[in-house]
């Protein structure tokens, strides 16, 4: 079985700046997928950014990026010119690769991410 | 593209009686839907992975013969809470994956139910 731990249960940034969210995870899985959702308080969740665990390249989508450390099995988040939209609830999200299909995701207990104007 | 909807999205029933939330994909076809439940405050569990036209596979300390999943077409997956008791108030919410072998198979989630047992 595979955990995912979120040490920062609440953050809070001046809008513009950039923060770094943390996940680290823990799984004897060699191929895997690692997700960061957005959970608004609409409580859709939407997919920021998925990183394949065999590309070593970082995954980048416009603002938000990840610093991704399979040795180090760590996962971080990293949001750049923060804006009051960003203000959400924040799940890192482990899927192991099941050949072909998606699988369940295990979720990281969540960072609350709050935007000041 | 690559819409989810559930169905109710709020609903409140009494202690005992059954209740069904519906999950749709709407612009897909989905070879498989997990459901997922949220507590308050609280992160998503996994609760069970529904394949079309076969059983579902619940998690463990997941009750099947509580949580009865139905997954009778591609577009379509149910979750029957059956004689529900306040503790299974919750939100729960379904995602579906797109069977196209040609695309990465990317959970989309739908808005969530939220149910209140009295």
């Amino acid at each position: 079985a595979q955990t995912v731990t979120q040490s920062q249960p609440e953050m809070s940034v001046q809008e513009a700046e950039t923060v770094t969210l943390s996940c680290t995870y823990d799984t004897s899985e060699s191929n895997y997928y690692l997700f960061w959702y957005k959970q608004p308080p609409s409580r859709q969740m939407i997919l920021v950014i998925r990183q394949e665990a065999y590309k070593q390249q970082n995954a980048t989508e416009n603002r938000f990026s990840v610093n991704f450390q399979k040795a180090a099995k760590s996962f971080s988040l990293k949001i750049s010119d923060s804006q009051l939209g960003d203000t959400a609830m924040y799940f890192c999200a482990f899927m192991k690769y099941s050949g072909g299909g998606a699988d369940g995701l295990t979720f990281g207990k969540g960072t609350h991410l709050i935007i000041q104007p | 593209g690559a819409v989810v909807s559930q169905h109710p999205s709020w609903v409140i029933c009494k202690s005992g009686t059954s209740v069904k939330i519906e999950c749709r994909s709407l612009d897909f076809q989905a070879t498989t839907m997990f459901w997922y439940r949220q507590f308050p405050k609280q992160s998503l569990m996994l609760m069970a992975t529904s394949n079309e036209g076969s059983k579902a596979t619940y998690e463990q300390g997941v009750e099947k013969d509580k949580f009865l999943i139905n997954h009778a077409s591609l577009t379509l997956s149910t979750l029957t809470v059956t004689s529900a008791h306040p503790e299974d108030s919750s939100f729960y919410i379904c995602s579906a994956s797109n069977s196209d072998p040609k695309v990465f198979n990317e959970q989309f989630f739908g808005p969530g139910t939220r149910l209140t047992v009295l």
